[in-house]
């Protein structure tokens, strides 16, 4: 039983690069999210997802895109990476009012 | 503007002795309370949760205690082991209806020495 799968697990990027995080769980849960976590700001969510086809904004959405076109996947969008990106991103699901299932990171420097 | 608020960034407690950890929130309608746990280059992982309706869960060594007048919620570890050194997460959600989006203060490093 995978759970919750990220990858890659270490990347960087130049300043203006693009690229996509990958997010995907094999637990069937509805509610899958993407948080990004920073020394002394705990863990702040990004965006999230309700269901296939429903995206809403978190606390700190700006620079990223997101879809859900299958339960199972999530996948975060960088646009145009910035130094304040830098960050250790995580994916998380559940269902709703059920704990959340963290996968185990992304840490992203942006140069 | 931090709802969720963990005030001791470090803690360092000896092997045996309990911990207390300690988390404040300042939105009133936060109506579930969790605790994670995370190890370096991991994910954090479900410790311990409680519902507004009640004022304490016990689970093994741990046991969150809810005190909803004071806004504040704590966390005890007896005894303490040193497996139990990590990061502990504070998480509040409120019932959106159609979403259980969680706010986590900003951790306390807990260091268990021998």
């Amino acid at each position: 039983n995978a759970g919750v799968t990220q990858t890659p697990k270490f990347q960087v990027l130049k300043t203006g690069q693009s690229m996509t995080l990958q997010c995907a769980q094999d637990m069937n849960h509805e509610y899958m999210s993407w948080y990004r976590q920073d020394p002394g700001m705990g863990l702040r969510l990004i965006h999230y997802s309700v269901g296939a086809g429903i995206t809403d904004q978190g606390e700190v959405p700006n620079g990223y895109n997101v879809s859900r076109s299958t339960t199972e996947d999530f996948p975060l969008r960088l646009l145009s990476a910035a130094p304040s990106q830098t960050s250790v991103y995580f994916c998380a699901s559940s269902n709703p009012r059920e704990k959340l299932f963290f996968g185990s990171g992304t840490q992203l420097s942006v140069l | 503007d931090q709802q969720v608020k963990q005030n001791s960034p470090s803690l360092s407690v000896q092997e045996g002795r309990i911990s207390i950890l300690n988390c404040d929130y300042t939105n009133s309608m936060f109506d579930y309370f969790l605790w994670y746990k995370k190890y370096p280059a991991e994910g954090p992982t479900f410790l311990i949760s409680i519902s507004s309706i009640k004022d304490k869960n016990e689970d093994g060594r741990f046991t969150v205690f809810l005190n909803k007048s004071a806004k504040h919620l704590s966390l005890h570890i007896v005894p303490s082991q040193p497996g139990d050194s990590a990061v502990y997460f504070c998480a509040a959600s409120a019932y959106s209806g159609t979403a259980s989006k969680l706010t986590f203060g900003t951790g306390t490093r807990l260091q268990v020495t021998l």
